[in-house]
């Protein structure tokens, strides 16, 4: 079955950086993009980028350009985001989101269908 | 980016109404619109993608419509386990987007 399993919570001062990792079984990890999404504490979904496992392609949201990172170990089926920088406003859930997708010929099909456990990162001085 | 916007931003209601939820997009996304469903502490969860079509094993209760621009998710009949956070997500553009999501309370 399809496992997405992040890295534990973090508790970070402001100016590091954070590394969060989500670990992928069950399924064949260059196969699928993995997208992160965040959730600060009672507030709604944030999308933040997405890699393509296969060739490490990217593509982040405007708002976290220059500050996030995404990578992927394929040999362990990890997908990594790293944010740099951290504030306050930081603080939040982070999720890993495996996109599926389908096409035709003129027509596609892109949604999460797997989602991580979310790594709750902490930003305080 | 393109804008969702979801309405309500909450909604009282008990079980065994019928429950409809909006989003609506800053501009037309075709059908490439998803419904997701939270519950506190968890990950969201899939319910509808493509505007219309129903995830496996999400119970019949649940549907989505619209095109273009406006969309709606209508849950038939409310059951004490669909009291939760809904959201719409946008797949049309490159930059992926969420509503600001939808509580549903109990009255």
């Amino acid at each position: 079955q399809v496992q997405l399993v992040q890295s534990g919570a973090e508790v970070k001062k402001p100016g590091a950086s954070v590394k969060v990792s989500c670990k992928a079984s069950g399924y064949t990890f260059t196969g699928y993009y993995m997208h992160w999404v965040r959730q600060a504490p009672g507030q709604g979904l944030e999308w933040m980028g997405w890699i393509n496992p296969n060739s490490g392609g990217t593509n982040y949201a405007q708002k976290f350009q220059g500050r996030v990172t995404m990578t992927r170990d394929t040999s362990i089926s990890t997908a990594y985001m790293e944010l740099s920088r951290l504030r306050s406003d930081d603080t939040a859930v982070y999720y890993c989101a495996r996109r599926y997708s389908s096409s035709g010929p003129s027509w596609y099909l892109y949604y999460f269908d797997y989602w991580g456990q979310g790594t709750l990162v902490t930003v305080s001085s | 980016d393109i804008q969702m916007t979801q309405s309500p931003s909450s909604l009282s209601a008990s079980v065994g109404d019928r429950v409809t939820i909006t989003c609506r997009a800053s501009q037309s996304i075709s059908s490439y619109l998803n419904w997701y469903q939270q519950k506190p502490g968890k990950a969201p969860k899939l319910l509808i993608y493509a505007a219309s079509s129903l995830q496996s094993g999400v119970p019949s209760r649940f549907s989505g419509s619209g095109s273009g621009t406006d969309f709606t998710l209508t849950i038939s009949s409310l059951q004490p386990e669909d009291f939760a956070t809904y959201y719409c997500q946008q797949s049309y553009s490159t930059a992926w987007t969420f509503g600001q999501g939808t509580k549903l309370e109990i009255k």
